[in-house]
């Protein structure tokens, strides 16, 4: 069963840092694209950023381009999103999911809540 | 990227059919065959239902179809179910890995 379950989400103050990480298990996860996408409380869906199976191709959305920073061990079955200079509107769910072709994600984690505010 | 148009709204009493739409652009609906379908109930991470426009992964009922027509692509669900009743997105690629543009969620009401 494939499974994605992320974690580090919490409470951080505008300007902060906080990594997330997402631990997956029942498939091979070196071999497929993963994201992140994230829902702000209320709002729809935003595809926030892209790292491909080896790491060789990484892609951003441009609300958080120069912020973020995605990454993965395909060791360790993780991927991780470095999220700097933290701003009250990064306040959202924040999902791992995995990409079964051409950005259509097949899995989804539960999510992790990040909040921004002082 | 501009988000994909979908109605905020659709309902429907239980056995009938309800049609949700998703209005993009040639860049990204009507320019590729991949678009997604997600239903999200309250609280709970999004599901995909639908792929490649039309295809359903294993699991999800037939009930559930999708189509499209130019920049418009269309979820169906037939026989609806009270379990139906939640939020659905569509979603397209638009071009490369940096472009993937949702839609702002519809809102199903079983009646």
């Amino acid at each position: 069963e494939v499974q994605l379950v992320e974690s580090g989400g919490g409470l951080v103050k505008p300007g902060g840092s906080l990594r997330l990480s997402c631990a997956a298990s029942g498939f091979t996860f070196s071999s497929y694209s993963m994201n992140w996408v994230r829902q702000a409380p209320g709002k729809g869906l935003e595809w926030v950023s892209s790292i491909s199976s080896s790491s060789s191709y990484i892609y951003y959305a441009d609300s958080v381009k120069g912020r973020f920073t995605i990454s993965r061990d395909n060791a360790k079955n993780s991927l991780y999103l470095q999220m700097n200079s933290l701003r009250a509107e990064d306040t959202a769910v924040y999902y791992c999911a995995r990409d079964r072709d051409q950005l259509q994600f097949d899995y989804w984690g539960q999510g992790t809540l990040v909040t921004v505010s002082s | 990227q501009s988000a994909l148009t979908q109605p905020r709204s659709v309902s429907g009493s239980p056995g009938q059919s309800v049609t949700i739409s998703c209005t993009g652009t040639s860049s990204d609906v009507g320019g590729y065959n991949y678009v997604s379908w997600y239903q999200q109930h309250p609280g709970k991470a999004p599901k995909l239902m639908i792929y490649d426009v039309s295809k359903r992964p294993s699991g999800v009922p037939d009930r559930f179809s999708g189509s499209k027509s130019g920049n418009t692509a269309s979820l169906t669900i037939s026989g609806l179910q009270a379990e139906d009743e939640a939020d659905y997105y569509c979603c397209s690629y638009a071009g490369s890995y940096s472009d993937v543009v949702f839609g702002g969620g519809t809102k199903l009401t079983v009646l």
